[in-house]
């Protein structure tokens, strides 16, 4: 049972460039979501989906596109790489959006 | 806006002992309550979930607590042990984002057990 896959692990990127964060869970949730994690600030929401075709802004969405075609994806991308988004980029998924979180692996993301 | 902290920031303690985990919220509407634990470079793993309704919740050594009306819950852990070591973290689900995954975390107490 994989659970919440992310790709890639690491990615190092200079200013300016585009990359996609993959995210695929295989519990056939229909909730997923995109967080950042910042020494001292926790984890905030980018982006979340509600159900395949439904996406919406979370907390600190500036700078990241997402869409939802299936259930099982949900990749964010970053249109133009800024050294203010180097973190760590978690992935996550629930069944209901009321229940448990489930989280993926992390993708460490540094922008030059 | 619903804000969470988590007190102390780092913990350091011998194996053997039971530990208590705080964390506070701002808003008391909340719907439910969420531990989670984090290993260096890791991700985030679920250790339990509390609805607002509850007063506690047990899983092994785990037991949390949530007192809402206070704006606390906590987490004691029995007989700790070296593997207890990890970043815990409580993360709220408030009344309004109930029916998305709109969590507000807080920013972690690192539990370090000692031999």
């Amino acid at each position: 049972n994989a659970g919440v896959t992310q790709t890639p692990k690491f990615q190092v990127l200079k200013t300016g460039q585009s990359m996609t964060l993959q995210c695929a869970q295989d519990m056939n949730h229909e909730y997923m979501s995109w967080y950042r994690q910042d020494p001292g600030m926790g984890l905030r929401l980018i982006h979340y989906s509600v159900g395949a075709g439904i996406t919406d802004q979370g907390e600190v969405p500036n700078g990241y596109n997402v869409s939802r075609s299936t259930t099982e994806d949900f990749p964010l991308r970053l249109l133009s790489a800024a050294p203010s988004q180097t973190s760590v980029y978690f992935c996550a998924s629930s069944y209901s959006g009321a229940g448990e979180l489930f989280f993926g692996e992390g993708s460490r993301l540094t922008v030059l | 806006k619903q804000e969470v902290t988590q007190i102390p920031a780092a913990l350091s303690v011998p194996e053997g002992e039971n530990l208590v985990l705080n964390c506070s919220f701002t808003d008391s509407a909340i719907y439910n309550l969420q531990w989670f634990r984090q290993d260096p470079g890791k991700g985030l793993t679920s250790l339990l979930l509390i609805q607002s309704s509850q007063r506690e919740q047990t899983s092994g050594r785990l037991n949390a607590s949530l007192d809402k009306s206070s704006g606390r819950s906590t987490l004691y852990i029995a007989a700790s042990q070296p593997g207890d070591s990890a970043t815990y973290l409580c993360a709220v689900r408030s009344l309004l984002s109930y029916n998305t995954d709109k969590l507000i975390f807080g920013t972690g107490t690192r539990l370090q057990v000692f031999p």
